[in-house]
Order: C-alpha cells, then sequence, then structure tokens
C-alpha cells in the first residue's frame, strides 16, 4: 500500500541554525499538509498546500517556516532559525483530494531536537 | 477555537472485556478521523465518518459519528493485547460539503490490554 515516508527520521540541530524536513506524500495525491507533536502534547496543524501554494496556515506557522514543492515528488517544511521550543515530531501528511471525506495519510515523522 | 476531548485518557483493562472511547466537542465537524498511533510512528487511518449518525464497523471495532456531527465514539469488542496504543480522534474543520481543511486532534486515549 502506498505509504507518506519522511526523511531524516531524527534530526539534531544547534539552536539557531536552518532545518530542511523532507517529505514525499503519497504519489496520487494533491493535498500537503505539515503537523507537530510536542512530547507528551496533541498534534497540532501548521500548514496545509495545494495547487503550489499554502491554502491554510495555522499561527504556529510563522516567518520562521516555509513550504515548498521543489519537483513533483517532494514537500519540504524549512524552519529557517531554530529555537529551543521548535523541538518535536513534525508529521507529513497528505490526501488525494481537500473534500470531507479523503482522509489524510500520515508518514513516521521526524523527531527533530534542537540543542 | 475548536476542540476535542478525549475520555478516558488512559484505560487498562483484560484481554476479552469491550470497551468505548469518546471524543467530544462544542463545535460541528465536517468530518471525524480516527487514527491509532504506535510509539515513534505516525498516526494510522482507522476509519473517517462524515455523516451525522453514521456507524462503520471495521472487525471488532465499532466507530460512530453523533447526530449533530459534534462528538463520536469508538468502540472495541473482545479487546485483545493487539489492541494496545494511542487512539487519536481527528475532526476535519472545512465547511460541510466542501473542503476538509485542517485536522484538529484531541489528546487521544492510551489503552492498554494485558493478556
Amino acid at each position: 500500500e502506498p505509504e507518506v515516508t519522511q526523511t531524516p527520521s531524527h534530526q539534531v540541530t544547534q539552536m539557531g541554525q536552518e532545518v530542511i524536513l523532507r517529505c514525499v506524500p503519497i504519489s496520487n495525491h494533491l493535498y500537503f499538509y505539515w503537523y507537530r507533536q510536542i512530547l507528551g502534547q496533541k498534534v497540532e496543524f501548521l500548514v496545509s498546500f495545494y495547487n503550489n501554494e499554502i491554502s491554510e496556515k495555522s499561527e504556529i506557522f510563522d516567518d520562521q517556516f516555509s513550504v515548498e514543492r521543489p519537483d513533483g515528488s517532494n514537500f519540504t517544511l524549512k524552519i529557517r532559525s531554530t529555537k529551543l521550543e521548535d523541538s518535536a515530531m513534525y508529521f507529513c501528511a497528505s490526501s488525494r483530494t481537500g473534500g470531507v471525506s479523503q482522509p489524510q495519510h500520515f508518514g513516521d515523522g521526524t523527531r527533530l531536537s534542537i540543542l | 477555537t475548536q476542540l476535542l476531548e478525549q475520555s478516558p485518557q488512559f484505560l487498562s483493562i483484560q484481554e476479552g472485556e469491550n470497551l468505548t472511547v469518546y471524543c467530544n466537542s462544542s463545535s460541528v465537524f465536517s468530518s471525524l478521523q480516527w487514527y491509532r498511533q504506535e510509539p515513534g510512528e505516525g498516526p494510522v487511518l482507522l476509519v473517517t465518518v462524515v455523516t451525522g449518525g453514521e456507524v462503520k464497523k471495521l472487525k471488532r471495532l465499532t466507530f460512530q459519528f453523533g447526530d449533530a456531527r459534534k462528538d463520536s465514539s469508538l468502540h472495541i469488542t473482545a479487546a485483545q493485547p493487539g489492541d494496545t496504543g494511542l487512539y487519536l480522534c481527528a475532526g476535519g474543520r472545512g465547511d460541510y460539503g466542501g473542503s476538509q481543511g485542517n485536522l484538529i486532534f484531541g489528546k487521544g486515549t492510551k489503552l492498554s490490554v494485558k493478556p
């Protein structure tokens, strides 16, 4: 069964450095999402992306964050200058369409640790 | 702010028992998705419900969406140790009949089934 894949599985970075988290959504999916989960807390929405532009973003997704679909398969999340509080699991998800009955399929996440 | 409250937070039962976990909100959702998450992995979709009052069965799991689309329940019959895990509900925020929008997650119910 097709799945969403994320790399790396674990990223350790010094505070203030830039990080890029990578995702390969399911190939025929058109809507892409990033969520994060701080340890012990609920999964939180960051941003959704469709037709090469952001369709919605949360208040967490400030100017330090950006997303890009650089080619036909990858979907990336960049954090420009990381902070300690950015430490979390970051999940990429995709859905075939944006319709209400279309489920979002999640990758296994990237654990981001900021030192 | 739309919130999803899940209860109970923790549940420890013996193999063979039945259980129900709840997902409640004061807000209406366009869809409700149930996920199961294992430690270190991403949420895995179990079911999506869209219509108020809808009931879906997945082997020993029964999912129900409330008539007003504000709440949902997951009932497991004759629980097995393999059912152990974190069960998450997530509400689709989009307009009914239109885009699903991003997902709002509950904190989850951590289920432990002892042999």
